[in-house]
């Protein structure tokens, strides 16, 4: 069956510094690879969407990479502030091709000052 | 810009009553997902509707049920309310299956059973 996963641990670091969470998953071949941050008790937001064929995207401080051989996305977050602390959801869409996403049990990141 | 609303925000039942929780997508989006978010877990797929037609089903249990009005807002009734559907229940919208598969969130229900 289809499976996400991503790093359960929290994911503490010092304000300034770069922030790589990963995503594995596994009896998938999306078209598509979305991250999402969520903050507690609010719904998921939108970050980015990369395609099959990108290898890199970017937008503002983040970066996300998306490997459909190892079939792992990383993402990255440069220059951290404490405003970054979330958690990250990785997440494809479903293979009964309705546009549902099926999302990884996300990292929680911790921005220090 | 227009986001996803949800009502209510906060609801608390007893075990075997009923709960109705609705959302009202973002106006042009023709498509809904209820997704539930238990303590620590990720978000699970319960329901999703396109264009008023329920388009894909998940792990959604027989004493829920959903539907999709002439107005697109998007109503979950769940019956015999158990300890466990003790979550945060959120609605998504989508803008169209010729548009990027991304999802629109709303703030979420956080039902509470007693």
């Amino acid at each position: 069956s289809q499976k996400i996963e991503q790093n359960s641990e929290a994911l503490n670091i010092q304000e300034g510094k770069t922030a790589t969470l990963t995503c594995n998953y596994t009896n998938y071949s999306p078209a598509y690879l979305q991250w999402y941050r969520q903050d507690p008790g609010r719904g998921p937001v939108f970050l980015l969407l990369i395609r099959e064929n990108e290898k890199e995207k970017r937008k503002e401080r983040l970066k996300v990479t998306f490997d459909t051989t190892l079939k792992q996305s990383l993402f990255h977050i440069t220059a951290s502030q404490p405003a970054d602390s979330a958690t990250y959801l990785c997440a494809l869409e479903g293979s009964s091709n309705t546009g549902k996403l099926i999302f990884g049990q996300g990292t929680t990141l911790q921005v220090k000052p | 810009a227009a986001g996803v609303i949800q009502s209510p925000r906060h609801l608390i039942k007893e075990k075997r009553e009923t709960a109705t929780l609705k959302c009202y997508p973002i106006p042009r989006h023709d498509t809904v997902y209820w997704y539930q978010q238990g303590p620590g877990q990720d978000p699970q797929f319960l329901i999703s509707f396109y264009e008023k037609m329920q388009s894909d089903k998940g792990s959604i249990p027989d004493r829920f049920s959903a539907q999709q009005f002439s107005d697109y807002h998007s109503e979950l009734n769940m019956s015999s309310l158990e300890l466990g559907d003790s979550a945060l229940y959120f609605c998504a919208s989508s803008p169209g299956r010729d548009r990027l598969p991304i999802m629109y969130f709303g703030p979420g229900t956080r039902l509470t059973v007693t």
